[in-house]
């Protein structure tokens, strides 16, 4: 089983739709959580940090349940720039901060 | 304010030769980190520098790759001797604080043929 799995997508979305990604982290000693966001042959981008409280920075929302081991990402009103893949990442337990990547969820905004 | 910087962006070398790439990261930032993508896999974690100490490199593969952060600045990463299976994007991330996120650089696609 993989330590950070993510449903590989494609999620095929019309514009102003909304699209929710999930994430499911194997180790409960995880210490911190984020979305990124990358593009073709890009860098990760750093989109969110994820809190069990929940946190919202526009159009976008995550959220963290520690006791199922779960992170989603909601994108509301989908624009055609937000075409990407979706990366969990999830920091190694105490001690180290190596982060732990998903294999990404791709999305594509269509027209 | 300059974000992380990779040099070179793009390396082909032949099995059994030498690379090296190096990172610059942002200003300020302490903590600098390694990571790696092969093709298809998900991004792995290499190594983690603390100024110029190594930190937690239990992520390189063997003895062939070999990092060093002299002076706690700029990294670079060698490989020595190259295999095929070493073929990838390395990336190189930084922060200030090991609790905030990552910002990484654009990456060396690094190819062994």
């Amino acid at each position: 089983r993989k330590e950070v799995e993510q449903d590989p997508g494609p999620f095929n979305v019309p514009e102003g739709a909304t699209v929710a990604f999930n994430c499911t982290y194997s180790n409960s000693a995880s210490q911190s959580f984020f979305w990124y966001r990358q593009d073709c042959r890009k860098e990760p981008k750093l989109l969110m940090s994820v809190y069990s409280s929940g946190n919202e920075d526009g159009r976008f929302t995550a959220q963290l349940n520690r006791a199922s081991q779960y992170i989603s990402l909601l994108i509301r009103d989908s624009k055609l720039s937000d075409s990407a893949t979706y990366l969990c990442v999830v920091s190694a337990p105490s001690g180290t901060y190596k982060y732990i990547f998903g294999t990404g969820t791709r999305l594509k905004v269509l027209a | 304010e300059a974000g992380v910087t990779q040099f070179p962006s793009h390396s082909v070398i032949e099995k059994g030769q030498t690379v090296t790439l190096r990172c610059d990261p942002i200003s300020g930032h302490d903590n600098l980190y390694w990571y790696r993508r092969v093709m298809g896999k998900e991004i792995k974690f290499l190594l983690h520098f603390v100024k110029e100490s190594k930190q937690d490199e239990s992520g390189m593969p063997n003895n062939r790759f070999l990092a060093e952060r002299t002076g706690g600045t700029y990294s670079t990463l060698k490989v020595q001797p190259a295999e095929l299976e070493d073929s990838g994007v390395y990336f190189c991330a930084s922060s200030q604080f090991v609790s905030e996120g990552q910002y990484f650089g654009p990456g060396t696609r690094l190819t062994v043929l």
